[in-house]
């Protein structure tokens, strides 16, 4: 059974930082991307990044390039996402989805339960 | 990155079939054959209902169907039941390697 896990998540004041981490199991975590969406609460999803099965290729979306880093750790089946400069806009619910392909093109064919990021002073 | 557009809200009576459409450009919906949909119920994680455009994971009901047409894709539900009231999301792969999500659907069962 395909599960992802996401952990980190938090209450954090504007301006700092924070890791998320999804831990993947039940499949072959270094065959496929991964990728992070998010909610705000009450909202509608937003693709935030994505990584590709050997980190060759990486995504973001543009309002969180510069500030979010994705990466991988197939070793130990792994995904994270390190947040800096974090904004009140970057409150929502943090989801892991597993890509259906190696590539960043497969579909999201399997979602974590999320991960509850807010930013507030 | 703009997000693709849905209608807010349709809604149907039980039995009856149902479109939800989704409008893009030639820079996502329209350039490439990777446009999903998903399935989420209040408090749940996302379901992928259909992806590739018109492609049913295993176990997704075959009342399920997508189509593209242009820069345009939809989803049609027939045979509506109580269970499928939730809101619905289409996503499209795009030429910036990135994804774009529609702002949403939701679907009310009278």
């Amino acid at each position: 059974e395909v599960q992802l896990v996401e952990s980190g998540g938090g209450l954090v004041h504007p301006g700092r930082s924070l890791r998320l981490s999804c831990a993947a199991s039940g499949f072959t975590f270094d065959d496929y991307a991964i990728h992070w969406v998010r909610q705000a609460p009450g909202k509608g999803l937003e693709w935030v990044s994505g990584i590709s099965w050997n980190s060759g290729t990486i995504g973001y979306a543009d309002s969180v390039k510069g500030r979010f880093t994705i990466s991988r750790d197939n070793a130990k089946n792994s995904l994270y996402l390190q947040m800096n400069s974090l904004r009140v806009e970057d409150t929502a619910f943090y989801y892991c989805a597993k890509g259906s392909s190696s590539s960043l093109r497969g579909s999201f064919d399997y979602w974590g339960q999320g991960t509850l990021v807010t930013v507030s002073s | 990155q703009s997000a693709l557009t849905q209608p807010a809200s349709v809604s149907g009576s039980p039995g009856q079939s149902i479109t939800i459409s989704c409008t893009g450009t030639s820079s996502d919906v329209g350039g490439y054959n990777y446009v999903s949909w998903y399935q989420q119920h209040p408090g749940k994680a996302p379901k992928l209902m259909i992806y590739d455009v018109s492609n049913r994971p295993s176990g997704v009901s075959n009342r399920f169907s997508g189509s593209k047409s242009g820069n345009t894709a939809s989803l049609t539900i027939s045979g509506l039941r109580a269970e499928d009231e939730a809101d619905y999301y289409c996503s499209s792969y795009t030429s910036s390697t990135t994804w774009v999500f529609g702002g949403g659907t939701k679907l009310t069962v009278l």
